[in-house]
């Protein structure tokens, strides 16, 4: 049980390009979550997913688009990188039971530098 | 959409000492309220949560939170830490989604 598999671990990007973040879960989780980790910050949510086929905005949604592209998947896209976003992004999902959202589980985390 | 403030960033005990961190959200209806952990290298972890009933929580590793309702506020705290629990700690309130605090590095002495 492979759980919320994240890639890449690691990117270099220079400011201007694009990439997107894939996130997929094996839990037959309805929510999908991505953060962004920060020193002095803590997570800070981007954007988020309650079930499949919708997606709402979380704290910091400027730069960013997602996908949830089915109830396993969840992308973040960066269009047009800017070292603002070098950060270490969190994909992470949870179950919702009985209106209770139910613990989030992370992925291990990719470290973007935007140079 | 609610807020969730952590007023500790930094706090440092000596081994044996008793803890409690502070967590207050701005949220007024129903949520979920939970307490990560975060050691260094890893990503977090889940120590308790509150959905309702007992406000008083029991979590892993000897910690607890207490849901006070009229003061916004669901503080940790542990009777005598070790130096394993030097980590950082992070309150987290859901409503729909899931915000978090900014964290509390607990740095413990041996």
């Amino acid at each position: 049980n492979a759980g919320v598999t994240q890639t890449p671990k690691f990117q270099v990007l220079k400011t201007g390009q694009s990439m997107t973040l894939q996130c997929a879960q094996d839990m037959n989780h309805n929510s999908m979550y991505w953060y962004r980790q920060d020193p002095g910050m803590g997570l800070r949510l981007i954007y988020y997913s309650a079930s499949e086929g919708t997606t709402d905005k979380g704290e910091v949604p400027n730069g960013y688009n997602v996908s949830r592209l089915n109830k396993r998947e969840f992308s973040l896209r960066l269009e047009s990188a800017a070292p603002s976003q070098t950060s270490v992004y969190f994909c992470a999902s949870s179950m919702q039971v009985q209106g209770n959202n139910e613990k989030l589980f992370f992925g291990s985390g990719t470290q973007l530098s935007v140079l | 959409a609610q807020s969730v403030s952590q007023h500790n960033h930094h706090v440092i005990l000596s081994e044996a000492a008793s803890l409690e961190l502070g967590c207050n959200y701005s949220y007024g209806g129903t949520v979920n309220l939970f307490w990560y952990v975060q050691y260094p290298g890893q990503h977090l972890q889940l120590l308790l949560k509150y959905f309702s009933g007992d406000p008083l929580v029991k979590g892993i590793k000897g910690f607890e939170a207490e849901f006070i309702k009229s003061k916004f506020s669901f503080n940790l705290r542990k009777p005598s830490v070790q130096w394993s629990d030097t980590a950082e700690y992070f309150c987290a309130v859901s409503d729909g989604d899931m915000r978090f605090g900014a964290g509390t590095r607990l740095t413990v002495k041996p």
